[in-house]
């Protein structure tokens, strides 16, 4: 099956701070998403990607950065980390000319 | 952009009955429609999915069905059983040949009852 691993699981940030969620996938799947997830809103795309050294803009990039330094990696990043950025974020992996979709565990953020 | 609404926020049967879960979507270029399961705590995972090219598809005790004229697709889990208590995700996409972007509805929390 799948192995798609995310650190940290939990995060505690200040506002401003900078926060970087990792992602690793043992897949070797082409494609990287990161979501996040709030109560009443279901999973929304923040940016995704489907090669190395290059990403995407999904449906809520503002105040998100991500990288992919390898094919196995996919970072997130939150320059200045907001209080509305409070969540769960998930990240996940498909491959190419497949759509499912395997998720990681999740990383529980809190911004205070 | 694709928007995906999920009616029921919480269902609650009983053991052994069955139970439907209904979403709508506004892209009528939407092609593949995949649920997921979120367990207490735990990650999503898939566990069925339907394309438009078919209305049925069955997975032991799981049938999702799609009305594309009415843009609305179900997950009906027939003889339920508590390890079906969980939040089920329906999503929806325009897949390509190579990717596949999903747009999620909010979550419903289902709970079976002994």
């Amino acid at each position: 099956e799948a192995a798609v691993t995310q650190s940290p699981r939990s995060k505690v940030a200040v506002t401003g701070g900078k926060v970087t969620l990792s992602c690793h996938q043992t897949n070797n799947h082409d494609y990287m998403y990161w979501y996040r997830q709030d109560t009443g809103h279901g999973l929304r795309l923040i940016h995704y990607s489907y090669v190395a050294d290059s990403t995407e803009k999904g449906d809520i990039p503002d105040g998100y950065k991500a990288s992919r330094p390898s094919q196995e990696n996919f970072s997130l990043i939150l320059e200045l980390a907001s209080l509305s950025q409070t969540a769960v974020y998930f990240c996940a992996s498909s491959d190419s000319g497949q759509d499912t979709q395997y998720f990681g565990p999740g990383t529980r953020l809190l911004v205070l | 952009g694709e928007k995906v609404e999920q009616h029921e926020s919480t269902l609650s049967v009983r053991e052994g009955d069955s139970a439907v879960i209904n979403c709508t979507y506004t892209d009528t270029a939407s092609s593949y429609f995949p649920w997921y399961k979120q367990e207490a705590g735990k990650s999503l995972h898939f566990v069925i999915d339907i394309r438009s090219n078919v209305d049925r598809k069955q997975s032991q005790r799981l049938i999702v069905l799609l009305d594309k004229k009415a843009k609305r697709f179900s997950l009906h889990i027939t003889a339920t059983q508590p390890e079906d208590s969980a939040i089920y995700f329906c999503a929806a996409s325009t897949a390509s040949s190579s990717f596949s972007k999903l747009v999620f509805g909010q979550g419903t929390s289902l709970s079976v009852v002994p």
